[in-house]
């Protein structure tokens, strides 16, 4: 059975960082893609970026609205990706998903319960 | 960037009946390469279609997506009283990839 569990997620003030991980199971992990996305309270989903397999070359694709700010990283020898938040912004609260990006496209098969990250002083 | 635009934003609907939701895009969706999901409150999204058309494993054939291009539905043949929640579509033949702002299907 495929499993995402996030964690990390918590309360922190504009201008400061988080970071989130994601442990999978249950597949091959090295084999996928990876993703994060989003959720603001009451709002729909945004994709926050990807990150690629090893074979190739662990690219890094990310939204206009994170660009600079968020990195994703993986380790495959722990089946984790992780999301390095900085410069937080109040308009970075949201539900965090991590998701497995699918073996046939680049939309999502498999999501992770989520992770709260609220940005207020 | 292409963005998704999906109607109605509510949908109110009896069990038993037919639903159809729409998801167009702003420019033509490589491929036709757009994915459909259902969120459920409190829950993480759920896979329904992929490639405008294909289920997902386990999903129901209640469920069936279609249309090219522009236009693309999901069609809920006989709505259930689980299926009253709320759908994103989404594209992936472009870069970003983006979401539509989801329609909620509510109990009439």
């Amino acid at each position: 059975e495929v499993q995402l569990v996030e964690s990390g997620g918590g309360l922190v003030q504009p201008g400061g960082s988080l970071r989130l991980s994601c442990v999978a199971s249950g597949f091959t992990f090295s084999d996928h893609y990876m993703a994060w996305v989003r959720q603001a309270p009451g709002k729909g989903l945004e994709w926050v970026g990807r990150i690629r397999n090893k074979a190739n070359s662990y690219i890094t694709e990310y939204a206009a609205s994170v660009k600079g700010r968020f990195t994703i990283s993986r380790d495959d020898s722990k089946n984790s990706q992780y999301l390095q938040m900085n410069s937080l912004k109040s308009e970075d609260t949201a539900v965090y998903y991590c998701a497995r990006v699918s073996d046939y496209g680049s939309f999502f098969d498999f999501w992770g319960q989520g992770a709260l990250v609220a940005v207020s002083s | 960037e292409i963005v998704l635009t999906q109607s109605p934003g509510t949908l109110s609907m009896s069990p038993g009946e037919r639903a159809t939701l729409s998801c167009r895009a702003s420019e033509r969706v490589a491929g036709d390469y757009l994915a459909w999901y259902q969120q459920k409150s409190g829950q993480a999204p759920r896979l329904l279609i992929y490639d405008a058309s294909i289920r997902a494993t386990g999903i129901p054939d209640r469920f069936s997506g279609s249309g090219s291009g522009t236009d693309f539905t999901l069609t809920i043949s006989r709505l259930e009283l689980e299926d009253f929640t709320v759908y994103y579509c989404q594209q992936y033949g472009g870069s970003p990839l983006t979401f539509g702002g989801g329609t909620k299907v509510e109990i009439k």
